[in-house]
């Protein structure tokens, strides 16, 4: 059965980065893309950027171009988020979701979610 | 402020018929498919409707999904004390080259 498993919660201070890792497996990894999601406090969902996991290509939101890294290790199944600069606002669980084949918004398996934590 | 927009709440008591509207733009409902996704508490999210109405196995065809012109709508028929959480609308949009996400509407059962 698919799984996504993302790495455990994060407590970092503004300024700092932080770099949330997503294990795969049950599937073909390089097969499907993978998006990262994240949803502050109370609040809504929002889209960070995606990656092929077949050839490494990678895209982000306009809103964290420049600061966020998308990147993916095929030998150990596992895709990484890495967010710089980090900010209050930041503070949010993020989520990796594997998208669907055929619909760039089809995210048919999320992994349990990662807190950060941004406090001076 | 999301590109989406859903209503914030809707309610209905057990076993009624509810309906969660989406509206976007030609840019992205209007252009591409629209999925829905189901939130319960503390859960990640679970995708419920892909490709504007289609289910993926294992949801119940009490969820129901439809999609006109730039606005979408999500129906739950036989409504159960279970189904109450948040539910988002999301699609690609072409303008902003992004994927985007309804502000999300919770669902309570009376």
């Amino acid at each position: 059965q698919v799984q996504l498993v993302q790495s455990g919660a994060e407590v970092k201070k503004p300024g700092a980065s932080v770099k949330v890792s997503c294990k795969a497996s049950g599937y073909t990894f390089s097969s499907y893309a993978m998006h990262w999601v994240r949803q502050a406090p109370g609040q809504g969902l929002e889209w960070i950027g995606w990656i092929n996991a077949g050839n490494g290509n990678s895209k982000s939101s306009q809103k964290f171009q420049g600061r966020v890294i998308i990147t993916r290790d095929t030998s150990a199944s596992t895709v990484y988020m890495e967010l710089s600069s980090l900010r209050s606002e930041d503070t949010a669980v993020y989520y990796c979701a594997r998208e669907g084949h055929g619909d760039w918004a089809k995210f048919d398996y999320w992994g349990q979610g990662t807190l950060v934590s941004v406090s001076s | 402020q999301s590109v989406l927009t859903q209503p914030p709440s809707a309610s209905g008591t057990p076993g009624q018929r509810v309906t969660i509207s989406c509206s976007g733009s030609s840019f992205n409902i209007g252009s591409n498919p629209v999925n829905w996704y189901q939130q319960l508490p503390v859960t990640a999210p679970k995708l419920l409707i892909y490709s504007n109405n289609q289910r993926p196995s294992g949801v119940p065809d009490r969820f129901s999904g439809s999609k006109s012109g730039t606005s979408a709508s999500l129906a739950i028929s036989g409504l159960q004390s279970e189904d109450e959480g948040d539910y988002y609308c999301a699609a690609w949009d072409d303008s902003l080259n992004a994927v985007v996400f309804g502000g999300g509407t919770k669902l309570t059962v009376l």
